[in-house]
């Protein structure tokens, strides 16, 4: 029952460098998120997919580029990385958008420097 | 300005003990959803409330909403070790939104 993958775990980059964080789910969901989670803020939504094929802002899509690959898939990218993109990145899958369990990944903790 | 507040914003306390966790909205919610992080691991679903008034428990774990469908508690009995954690609520304002989360409370408890 592996859920929502998320890779990697963890992630050290340098100001302006690149990289694209990856998340799968096996449970056939139709919606996926990326979220980013911050000290004292909660989790806050980046991009979100209600299905295959779309792709819409979410509450800080700054600086960041989502594709959903396919139903299982939805990478984030960061194009050029930034101190303030330190934090903590959850993947989360739902049968639908609204009012259905959110369903997460591990997180993946990236430093910027 | 956060649309969902959570009191306390942390909390210790020794094995055994009852204690409540609050998540209050600015309006009124559609639903809510708890869930609970353990350091290190994504985000855990624990319960769902959707009806004012609705109360749903879980081994030691009892979630209510109130009739108003602004506040929510979390309440453990009788807490153990592996109660800590972060617990977080998530809300929903309209059936096809997003969810909206409110800081997390980070509970610890000392054997």
């Amino acid at each position: 029952n592996a859920g929502v993958t998320q890779t990697p775990k963890f992630q050290v980059l340098k100001t302006g460098q690149s990289m694209t964080l990856q998340c799968a789910q096996d449970m056939n969901h139709n919606s996926m998120y990326w979220y980013r989670q911050d000290p004292g803020m909660g989790l806050r939504l980046i991009y979100y997919s209600a299905s295959e094929g779309t792709t819409d802002k979410g509450e800080v899509p700054n600086g960041y580029n989502v594709s959903r690959l396919n139903k299982r898939e939805f990478s984030l990218r960061l194009e050029s990385a930034a101190p303030s993109q330190t934090s903590v990145y959850f993947c989360a899958s739902s049968e639908a958008k609204g009012w259905n369990i959110q369903y997460f990944g591990a997180g993946t903790r990236l430093s910027v420097l | 300005s956060q649309e969902l507040e959570q009191s306390p914003q942390s909390l210790i306390v020794q094995e055994g003990k009852n204690l409540t966790i609050n998540c209050t909205s600015s309006k009124t919610l559609y639903g809510l959803y708890w869930y609970k992080q353990k350091y290190g691991e994504g985000l855990i679903f624990l319960m769902m409330l959707q009806k004012g008034g609705e109360e749903k428990s879980h081994e030691k774990i009892t979630a209510k909403l109130d009739e108003k469908k602004q506040q929510s508690s979390l309440h453990i009995t009788a807490s153990q070790p592996s109660h800590a954690g972060i617990y977080l609520c998530g809300a929903v304002y309209n059936y096809g939104q997003n969810f909206v989360f409110g800081p997390g409370t980070r509970l610890s408890v000392l054997p």
